[in-house]
């Protein structure tokens, strides 16, 4: 089946710029969708369709699409920002959903 | 505001079944598809499958399929998720979510999740 592939975890500190990317054979022709998660918490959606920032979001977090890749940056990273981050898309033909293992994102 | 409010927590043994609820309100219900998701302990999110509710058109995960059954009910704006011949590794955070697109569409990405409802398993 299917699959997305993150990086296990990201270490910044505070005030730097924080880079979490995913991988797959049908980003080109799926959007990704980005999650982060809090301990105790339900995912909230910081990133839709590659690029998109719902409002409410702030304005360091961005997403960008570059062939197989897409990539979560977070322009400086806030302690706050310290949670699991969870890319998500589609397989090729759009009809099953399929998450990446998530990043854990650590703000030093 | 849009709100997705899940049934409590389950203890179940090894071969149950156990179903899930999730109330929504704050929008109009059938006008957007609810998905199914959980989230084992320590673990990444996992996707069920989603429910169109305004035709029950239901699609499941290719792992899960013959054990999901998601339905709902538009008189009072709550959708299920009935999960059966549980196994230790169900044990988990389920989770109902509304798909982002408005008007009866499908994006495949959520915007709004419930609580969540810890499924436990154990004999």
């Amino acid at each position: 089946s299917y699959e997305v592939t993150q990086a296990p975890s990201v270490s910044v500190s505070p005030g730097q710029t924080a880079r979490i990317s995913c991988s797959g054979d049908a980003l080109p022709k799926q959007y990704a969708h980005w999650y982060q998660q809090k301990p105790g918490q339900a995912p909230v959606v910081v990133i839709y369709k590659d690029s998109e920032r719902p409002s409410g979001i702030p304005e360091r977090f961005s997403g960008s699409s570059s062939g197989t890749t897409v990539t979560l940056t977070i322009t400086g990273v806030q302690p706050e920002d310290e949670a699991d981050y969870y890319c998500q898309s589609a397989d090729s033909s759009g009809t099953y959903v399929v998450f990446g293992g998530g990043t854990k994102l650590t703000v030093l | 505001q849009v709100q997705l409010v899940q049934s409590g927590a389950e203890v179940k043994q090894p071969g149950a079944s156990v179903k899930v609820s999730c109330k929504a309100s704050g929008y109009t219900f059938t006008g957007y598809y609810i998905h199914w998701l959980r989230q084992a302990p320590g673990q990444g999110l996992e996707w069920l499958g989603w429910i169109k509710p305004r035709s029950g058109a239901t699609k499941d995960a290719q792992k899960f399929q013959g054990r999901v059954t998601m339905t709902r009910d538009t008189s009072i704006t709550t959708a299920y998720m009935e999960l059966s011949r549980l196994r230790t590794d169900d044990t988990a955070v389920y989770y109902c979510a509304r798909d982002s697109c408005s008007g009866d569409c499908y994006s495949g990405s959520f915007d709004y999740w419930g609580q969540g409802t810890l499924v436990t398993v154990s004999s």
